[in-house]
């Protein structure tokens, strides 16, 4: 199956850092990735939509200056964590769907990366 | 707006004995229904998912859901659990309609199996 693949798994910083999350599909291109953020023992929040070459859509709440998304190639998109506080400390996870034909509805999730900001 | 409802927070049961957990969703147009499964600390595993054709639909490790368009619901079953299906589980849709079809998950369910 697909392969979508998150670094850092997890990752410690200073209050007041940024701090930069990679998901790549490693064996399919991905037109379309979505990052979310779980808190402890609760559900996946959408935070962003990101196409290929365009701007990232936000969800409503979500703001956008301090969650950066990059999404420049098919094969990776990037979060950023722009001054990172205490409350930012979460379960970032990433998933992406397939372009073309090989869109199958399906999302292929990474494996989370677990931000700590002390 | 599309949402999904997991009915129960927490299901213990007991090892060997079967287990439902439900999902209804509500979306005005037509979707495709995902469980999803997640151990502590980890990311998202496919269970199962529902695109079209037969209603009941086999995963895997044992799980089964069936879509009922009537009742909106796609609950998530196994006859028989394993210590090891302790878990979180994740019912999720995308409504197919506009650009993006972005995937909602429902609140989640603990399965807890006991010995």
């Amino acid at each position: 199956g697909a392969v979508v693949s998150q670094h850092p798994s997890r990752v410690i910083c200073k209050s007041g850092t940024s701090v930069k999350i990679e998901c790549r599909s490693l064996d399919f291109q991905a037109t379309t990735m979505f990052w979310y953020r779980q808190f402890p023992k609760q559900s996946l929040m959408l935070m962003a939509t990101s196409n290929e070459g365009s701007k990232a859509t936000y969800e409503q709440g979500v703001e956008k200056d301090k969650f950066l998304i990059n999404h420049a190639s098919l094969t990776l998109s990037t979060l950023t964590v722009t001054s990172a506080h205490p409350e930012d400390s979460s379960f970032y996870i990433c998933s992406a769907r397939a372009g073309g034909k090989k869109n199958t509805g399906e999302l292929f999730f990474g494996e989370g990366s677990r931000l700590t900001v002390l | 707006a599309q949402s999904v409802t997991q009915l129960d927070s927490q299901v213990p049961v007991f090892e060997e004995a079967p287990v439902e957990l439900r999902c209804n969703y509500s979306s005005s147009v037509s979707v495709y229904l995902f469980w999803y499964v997640q151990y502590p600390n980890q990311g998202l595993q496919l269970l199962l998912k529902y695109l079209s054709g037969s209603t009941l639909v086999k995963g895997i490790n044992g799980f089964e859901a069936e879509f009922n368009k009537s009742q909106t619901s796609f609950h998530l079953r196994k006859p028989s659990v394993h210590i090891s299906d302790t878990a979180e589980y994740f019912c999720a849709v995308i409504s197919l309609s506009g650009g993006y079809n972005k995937l909602i998950f429902g609140a989640g369910t603990r399965l807890a199996v006991h010995p």
